[in-house]
């Protein structure tokens, strides 16, 4: 069975930085396009960066833009966020999902941004 | 960005129910949309995807319909492990977005 794994997730000060990472059991994970989602405390689903299957493309929601950098390394089949410069609005759960159709999550790891 | 709109954003149902959840995108999306439930403390999970087809292991009470800017989801017979928070997400273009998300309680 697929299973991603997040971690790196805890507690940052305002204007923190974290490396959240992702790993796949699965060893087709080079295969698929690699998403970050978060979800807010009670709160929606947003969905952060993806990132092409060989990291030649990268794409980002706009209020993450310059601040967050997705990556991946396919021979560790591990999939990364490097969020610098983070703010309150920041603090969520952040999952991994895999694929166009995000048909495989983890089970998420929480970030707080808080003095 | 292309805004997705899911009504109701609430509701109470009771077991057996057949029940429809809509989504309505700010321009068109094609078929390029997926339904998600989610329970609490737990990952989203797929259910529909290309607004129609069903993700392997769902039940097929589950069903998708639409395309283009207006798309549903129906449960045709509620059960009880139904209750749970349902959102639709576009992914024709960036940024993808989701719907805001409907929860659905036990009458």
């Amino acid at each position: 069975e697929v299973q991603l794994v997040e971690s790196g997730g805890g507690l940052v000060q305002p204007g923190g930085s974290l490396r959240l990472s992702c790993a796949d059991s699965e060893f087709t994970f080079s295969s698929y396009w690699m998403n970050w989602v978060r979800q807010a405390p009670g709160k929606g689903l947003e969905w952060v960066a993806n990132i092409k299957q060989d990291g030649s493309e990268k794409y980002y929601v706009d209020s993450v833009k310059g601040r967050f950098t997705i990556s991946r390394d396919n021979a560790k089949n591990s999939l990364y966020l490097q969020m610098n410069s983070l703010r309150a609005e920041d603090t969520a759960v952040y999952y991994c999902a895999r694929g166009s159709t995000f048909d495989i999550w983890g089970q998420g790891t929480m970030v707080t941004v808080s003095s | 960005a292309i805004r997705m709109t899911q009504s109701p954003s609430s509701f109470s149902a009771s077991t057996g129910d057949r029940v429809t959840i809509t989504c309505r995108a700010s321009q068109s999306v094609g078929s390029f949309l997926t339904w998600y439930q989610q329970k609490p403390g737990t990952a989203p999970k797929l259910l529909i995807y290309a607004a129609s087809t069903l993700q392997s292991g769902v039940p097929s009470r589950f069903s998708g319909s639409g395309s283009g800017t207006d798309f549903t989801l129906t449960i045709s017979r509620l059960q009880s492990e139904d209750f749970a928070a349902y959102y639709c997400q576009q992914y024709y273009s960036y940024p993808i977005t989701f719907g805001q998300g409907t929860r659905l309680d036990i009458k």
